[in-house]
């Protein structure tokens, strides 16, 4: 599974969008980009995900640029409850890791008021 | 929301005994994973599951173990629990197939004194 580069930590005003970026050079064409997030050292809640195609929910925005080599997480309207670790992973559907998810050490978000 | 149940959530215990973390899901998933995390660190995968009767070993080399006789319940076990197994351990499910996301319990915070 590809390996990505997330920054350490990012901050964000209450109400703004938040934009987390994340590089995955080393992407290949059957795997996928997953976002999770791990508010306080619960267990970690997936986001969303996508493999070329733009993706949106009602949490959140995944831009996969066309290369796929990197994409950006955007929260539209960040709120402080968004005050979370977010990890980017990208997993082979059919690898013989399917399931498996390597997690990084993510990026911190912080919301401020 | 994610059915998936862990108990105990804190355990604090003599150095020594034998310990069990329990997991279950009620969502029917085939698959089934432990992640380990220490406060800060990253979530390491430690045992995970395609299914009754299949256990694998995780990416993180871990003295538990975990036994998968019925497709909802995935325990983790410390036959004589050290200080140095003090962490959180997740659990999680999955679906069977590609791009399955993850759904994790609230954790098990173990403290071995």
């Amino acid at each position: 599974d590809a390996k990505t580069t997330q920054p350490t930590s990012m901050d964000c005003a209450e109400g703004r969008a938040a934009n987390l970026p994340c590089n995955h050079s080393t992407i290949s064409g059957n795997e996928y980009v997953y976002w999770y997030r791990q508010i306080h050292s619960q267990g970690p809640q997936y986001i969303i995900h996508g493999l070329k195609n733009n993706e949106t929910n009602e949490m959140a925005s995944l831009i996969i640029t066309e290369d796929r080599k990197s994409s950006t997480l955007i929260l539209p309207h960040a709120t402080l409850r968004d005050t979370a670790v977010y990890y980017c992973i990208v997993r082979g559907a059919f690898s013989s890791n399917t399931g498996k998810l390597i997690f990084g050490q993510g990026t911190t978000l912080q919301v401020k008021p | 929301e994610a059915d998936i149940y862990q108990t105990p959530r804190y355990l604090v215990i003599g150095t020594g005994k034998k310990i069990t973390l329990e997991c279950s899901q009620t969502m029917g998933h085939d698959k089934m994973y432990w992640y380990q995390q220490d406060p800060g660190m990253e979530l390491h995968l430690i045992h995970y599951s395609y299914g009754v009767n299949s256990t694998e070993k995780g990416d993180l080399s871990s003295e538990s173990t975990v036994s998968r006789i019925r497709t909802e319940h995935f325990p983790l076990t410390l036959e004589s629990a050290r200080p140095s197994h003090t962490s959180q351990y997740l659990c999680a499910s999955s679906v069977a197939g590609a791009a399955g996301e993850l759904f994790f319990g609230e954790g098990s915070r173990l403290t071995v004194l």
